[in-house]
């Protein structure tokens, strides 16, 4: 029974390259949700999706982030022209329901911009 | 005034004590509440849910729930070093899950 898988686990890039996370849910959930944790802070709602929509970006950058879920495949979390301050570890989440079902974690993919 | 509160601590007690771990929050909508421990380094873990007044126990971990005080508590008797980690609040209400900051918890051996 494989949980949440996120790849990859550490990510580095330069600045102003392309960074792209992936997520696969867990078998059965159909509900992705992506937060940011900074070092030593709590995390941080971006996104939530179901297939092939995004439910709620409330808490997404309003440029260069951007997310998807597609129909076949994992959910993608990308982020254009990395600057030193998305350096964070993104945690995927998925859950088989709406908001008030509990929710699994990833692993994370922990991205350094150097 | 943030959604999900907590107290970031360090939180510090003897091993074999009750630690107390509390939250509050601000959207009175909100239907479920949730307990995840967080080891350094690590993802979060689910550990306790809540959605109803009162009282929810599960082995050494309680979680209390009022609604009309909209507080929610995490008590861990019998404390072990193990338990030592950072303990995130989540609340939720519909669409998305709000997290906490989360209170970091030591347990003296």
């Amino acid at each position: 029974n494989a949980g949440v898988m996120q790849n990859p686990r550490h990510l580095v890039r330069r600045r102003g390259q392309e960074a792209r996370l992936r997520c696969s849910p867990m078998k059965g959930h159909s509900h992705v949700y992506w937060y940011r944790q900074l070092p030593e802070e709590g995390l941080k709602f971006m996104v939530y999706l179901q297939k092939e929509n995004i439910i709620d970006e409330s808490g997404m950058p309003k440029e260069r982030f951007s997310a998807e879920f597609p129909k076949e495949g994992p959910s993608i979390l990308r982020i254009q022209q990395v600057v030193r301050g998305d350096s964070a570890a993104y945690f995927c989440a998925s859950s088989p329901g709406l908001g008030d079902t509990e929710a699994f974690f990833g692993q994370g993919t922990r991205l350094t911009v150097v | 005034q943030k959604e999900v509160e907590q107290n970031s601590g360090p939180l510090s007690v003897p091993e074999g004590a009750i630690a107390s771990l509390n939250c509050t929050y601000s959207d009175r909508g909100s239907q479920s509440f949730f307990w995840y421990r967080q080891y350094s380094g690590k993802s979060p873990e689910l550990i306790m849910f809540i959605y109803s007044n009162g009282d929810k126990e599960d082995g050494r971990f309680t979680a209390q729930l009022n609604k009309a005080s909209q507080y929610v508590s995490l008590l861990i008797r019998d404390s072990q070093p193990s338990d030592s980690a950072t303990y995130l609040c989540a609340v939720s209400g519909g669409f998305k899950t709000i997290f906490g900051a989360g209170t970091r918890l030591f347990v003296k051996a």
